[in-house]
């Protein structure tokens, strides 16, 4: 059954703590991106990869790192930089760039 | 510069035709997308035209694009309340030099009404 699977559902993230957020694809797709969503606004793009070993910024990666070692896999680490990191982080991915995106469920962040 | 502008709120009576509209500014756009995003999950995507088309029809879904005014619409036939989520359009630049991501309206809340 192929698709992309994001882990967990919710993560709760504490002051000064970096936390990850998983994203896997098994659609082959060259192409992954990470988006966040807050309440009442579209999506913005934080970081996106178009191959293996290399990724981009998108429009707001400030307090935000990836990482793309595998084709499969592009975690997302929100660090302690990121301020205000309560949101609902979608990920996606393309056959190749610029082609049609596929989302995943989508992970949602809160700040205790 | 990218925008895309959509109506936030749209109630309809179960039964009708729903038409959610969209306008964007950059006039390089390549490919233009329908997206649904039910409560809680992910965007679904409903479906796409190229620039180059003016009409794209699928089973109860109909895109219209008038790219001298950029204008989008989508069209849901015989609405249902499986129908009610939001809806994001979204427009592809890829003009070379910029990020590959797509620009998303805020997105339109459609209400089914009984």
């Amino acid at each position: 059954d192929g698709g992309i699977t994001q882990s967990p559902k919710y993560l709760f993230r504490k002051e000064g703590q970096n936390v990850t957020l998983s994203c896997e694809q098994n659609l082959n797709h060259d192409a992954m991106y990470w988006y966040r969503q807050d309440p009442g606004q579209g999506l913005r793009l934080i970081y996106y990869s178009q191959i293996v070993n290399d990724f981009q910024k998108g429009d707001i990666a400030e307090g935000y790192s990836v990482s793309r070692e595998k084709k499969e896999s592009f975690p997302l680490t929100v660090t302690s930089a990121q301020k205000n990191p309560t949101a609902f982080y979608l990920c996606a991915s393309s056959p190749r760039r610029q082609e049609t995106q596929y989302f995943g469920p989508g992970t949602r962040l809160l700040v205790l | 510069g990218e925008d895309v502008e959509q109506s936030l709120f749209l109630s309809v009576r179960e039964g009708d035709s729903s038409v959610i509209n969209c306008t964007y500014t950059d006039s390089s756009s390549t490919y233009l997308y329908w997206y649904k995003q039910e409560p809680g999950a992910g965007l679904q995507l409903l479906t796409y035209i190229f620039s180059n088309m003016d009409m794209k029809q699928d089973q109860r879904l109909t895109v219209l694009l008038n790219k001298k005014d950029k204008h989008l619409s989508l069209r849901i036939a015989d609405t249902q309340t499986g129908d009610s989520a939001i809806y994001f359009c979204a427009e592809s630049l890829y003009s070379g030099g910029g990020a590959d991501g797509l620009t998303f309206g805020k997105g339109t809340h459609l209400i089914i009404q009984p």
